[in-house]
């Protein structure tokens, strides 16, 4: 397929334990976007690269959340120390170029800490 | 501040009825984006529509409509004829690079759609 993917699916992690979300964007997709989502609310902003360039972490919750993307393609949400708190959908998206233009999203990555 | 409100938190109809889901927003910027999505059970976000500010034309697109109107800040979505497969939670999110550039999403809190058949 040519969409965004990200794995893994679900994951469940035990409070204290760190995690790692992987986004591979649309193949060619300059920009990319990372997203929050807990349950029934909508998508909260978290980072944003342009291409291996993370130009705004405003987002991050806490510094225990670091976003990486070495290669300006695939990229990695880590949590360290996860805590309740943190369970929600992680939600990658990524647009052509230009950060205005649309998002197309992956499916998102479902925490669940215990 | 940059804001996004769908004050229909859920809304229920019967297979066939109009539907209109409403968006209003808050920007100090005069460059921006509007967008819709529809989030169905499987939580992927398909994009439905984009609009820029600057554009107030209003757009159809088979049973889907969307009325801009900068004039009351609202970006309102109708489902004509509606169907069971249109069951799911629809965003309304802004994009502006006024603050940071980023041209982050705000989302709207949703508004779950039920069509019951």
């Amino acid at each position: 397929g040519a969409g965004v993917s990200q794995s893994p699916r679900y994951k469940v992690a035990k409070r204290g334990q760190d995690v790692a979300l992987r986004c591979d964007p649309i193949s060619g997709h300059v920009s990319l976007f990372w997203y929050q989502q807990a349950l029934g609310q909508g998508p909260e902003f978290l980072t944003y690269f342009q291409n291996e360039a993370q130009l705004d972490k405003s987002g991050l919750p806490s510094d225990r959340f670091f976003a990486e993307r070495p290669e300006g393609s695939v990229s990695t949400l880590k949590i360290q120390r996860t805590q309740q708190e943190d369970s929600a959908v992680y939600l990658c998206a990524s647009s052509f170029i230009a950060p205005q233009e649309t998002q197309y999203f992956g499916p998102g990555t479902r925490l669940l800490v215990l | 501040a940059q804001k996004v409100t769908q004050a229909q938190t859920e809304i229920s109809v019967v297979e066939k009825e109009d539907v209109t889901l409403d968006c209003v927003y808050e920007t100090r910027d005069t460059t921006y984006y509007l967008f819709w999505y529809k989030q169905p059970p499987s939580g992927e976000l398909v994009f439905l529509i984009r609009r820029n500010s600057f554009d107030e034309q209003n757009e159809i697109s088979g049973r889907y409509s969307w009325n801009f109107q900068k004039s009351t800040s609202s970006f309102n979505f109708t489902i004509t004829a509606s169907q069971v497969v249109d069951s799911a939670v629809y965003f309304c999110a802004l994009s502006e690079g006024r603050d940071s550039g980023t041209y982050k999403y705000i989302f709207g809190t949703g508004t779950r759609l039920k069509v019951l058949a």
